[in-house]
């Protein structure tokens, strides 16, 4: 079975652009959430689809959106990069939610 | 913000030897779950307890829970130099999230 795809694995970009990161779950799995992870804050929570639905939300400036497909392949975008974006985004699948995360490998994001 | 609090921050430890962490929450819980991250890469799942179970065994790990103190303990036993990683509790309120502790890492030597 399949593990969790993220891409791209390493991303550079500029300040005032925009990202978009994908991840592909684990064949069956309905939810996929978002991880920011950084030195300074550790990991914290961005968003969680379920079947295409937003079930809950970090807090994060609208800058970063997120959406989930019928596949349950779902993306991440963060419009007007800021430095402080730079991280690791970790996207996550579980069977329906809460319990026994199956993570991706990440994207590191740098931001100059 | 982070829910819990994980102590000590690092630990290094010779290999055979018993790595113990700690990690503390704030709000009432439906599961507490540890995790091991290995050089910034993905995490991946160790062991779940629910708030009424006590205490858990997969293996070499034990984890122990104590609603009422708001704390847990992951004990890894016997430890081999494989495990040097990072090691986070996250904690599930029931709300489709995971709110994950600061870390501890570990390092065990040769």
């Amino acid at each position: 079975k399949a593990g969790v795809t993220q891409t791209p694995r390493y991303l550079i970009k500029t300040r005032g652009q925009q990202v978009t990161l994908s991840c592909s779950p684990i064949s069956g799995h309905r939810s996929v959430s978002w991880y920011q992870q950084t030195p300074g804050q550790g990991l914290q929570f961005l968003f969680e689809y379920f079947s295409e639905t937003q079930r809950n939300k970090g807090n994060f400036p609208g800058r970063f959106s997120g959406r989930q497909f019928s596949n349950s392949r779902s993306e991440m975008n963060v419009s007007t990069l800021e430095l402080g974006d730079s991280a690791l985004y970790l996207c996550a699948s579980s069977l329906e939610g809460g319990e026994k995360l199956f993570f991706g490998s990440g994207t590191q994001l740098s931001v100059l | 913000s982070q829910q819990g609090e994980e102590d000590p921050q690092a630990l290094s430890i010779q290999e055979g030897e018993n790595a113990t962490m700690n990690c503390s929450y704030k709000t009432s819980i439906n599961n507490l779950q540890w995790y091991r991250q290995n050089s910034g890469r993905g995490l991946v799942h160790l062991i779940l307890i629910r708030s009424n179970e006590r205490e858990k065994h997969s293996g070499r790990l034990r984890v122990t829970l104590d609603t009422s103190k708001k704390s847990s303990s992951l004990l890894i036993t016997a430890s081999r130099a494989a495990d040097t990683a990072s090691y986070f509790c996250a904690t599930d309120a029931n709300d489709y999230k995971l709110s994950f502790g600061a870390g501890t890492t570990v390092t065990v030597r040769a």
